[in-house]
């Protein structure tokens, strides 16, 4: 059973290229989440999918889009990306369930911006 | 929006219990509170979760008192293993739906020898 699988897991950028972090769950989730992680920070929200075919802003949404293709996907894109987008990027998903808080989350993605 | 607030860090030796304490003063009546755990290189694992009073669990116990404005982990005799970031997360819920999750910046746990 795989759960949450991301894809790369290291990726190296120059300013101003674009690109597309992905993010499949195969445990029939309903709720899917993008973070990213810095050092000191904390993991800070992106963008969440609440259910399929609604997507919301996050705590910092600024530079990215994102796209629920489907149950099982919620990818992450860069249109233009910026040295300040350097980061770990982290997915998630859970259940929806209103009583419960649990996050599976992947391994994570680690994006350098030149 | 649920504000969390925790140490940044915590020292302990092994086989100590470990207490870190999240302070959330705005917890609305059917917010959850729950414990993840990171460790380098990886993603946040999910600990436990409770809403008042003690809930326990094979790796942990989670205290709430009434007011529920404030939660605390409990590690009982912590190993090197344990060491970590812990994050104190309060489950938003908006109309049955998991919404916005939001994590504070966690308590960094470091366990010595």
């Amino acid at each position: 059973n795989a759960g949450v699988t991301q894809t790369p897991k290291f990726q190296v950028l120059k300013t101003g290229q674009s690109m597309t972090l992905q993010c499949a769950q195969d445990m029939n989730h309903n709720s899917m989440y993008w973070y990213r992680q810095d050092p000191g920070m904390g993991l800070r929200l992106i963008y969440y999918s609440a259910s399929e075919g609604t997507t919301d802003k996050g705590e910092v949404p600024n530079g990215y889009n994102v796209s629920r293709l489907n149950k099982r996907e919620f990818s992450l894109r860069l249109e233009s990306a910026a040295p300040s987008q350097t980061s770990v990027y982290f997915c998630a998903s859970s259940a929806q369930r209103w009583d419960t808080g649990e996050l599976f989350f992947g391994e994570g993605s680690r994006l350098t911006v030149l | 929006l649920a504000k969390t607030t925790q140490p940044i860090s915590m020292d302990s030796y092994e086989g100590q219990e470990v207490n870190i304490t999240c302070s959330h003063n705005n917890i609305a009546t059917n917010d959850y509170i729950t414990w993840y755990q990171q460790f380098p290189s990886q993603g946040p694992r999910f600990i436990i979760q409770g809403y008042k009073t003690k809930v326990t669990n094979e790796v942990a116990s989670l205290f709430i008192p009434a007011d529920r404005k404030s939660s605390t982990l409990s590690l009982p005799r912590v190993s090197l293993s344990d060491t970590a970031v812990y994050y104190c997360l309060v489950v938003l819920n908006y109309g049955g739906s998991q919404g916005n999750l939001i994590f504070g910046k966690g308590t960094k746990l470091s366990v010595k020898p």
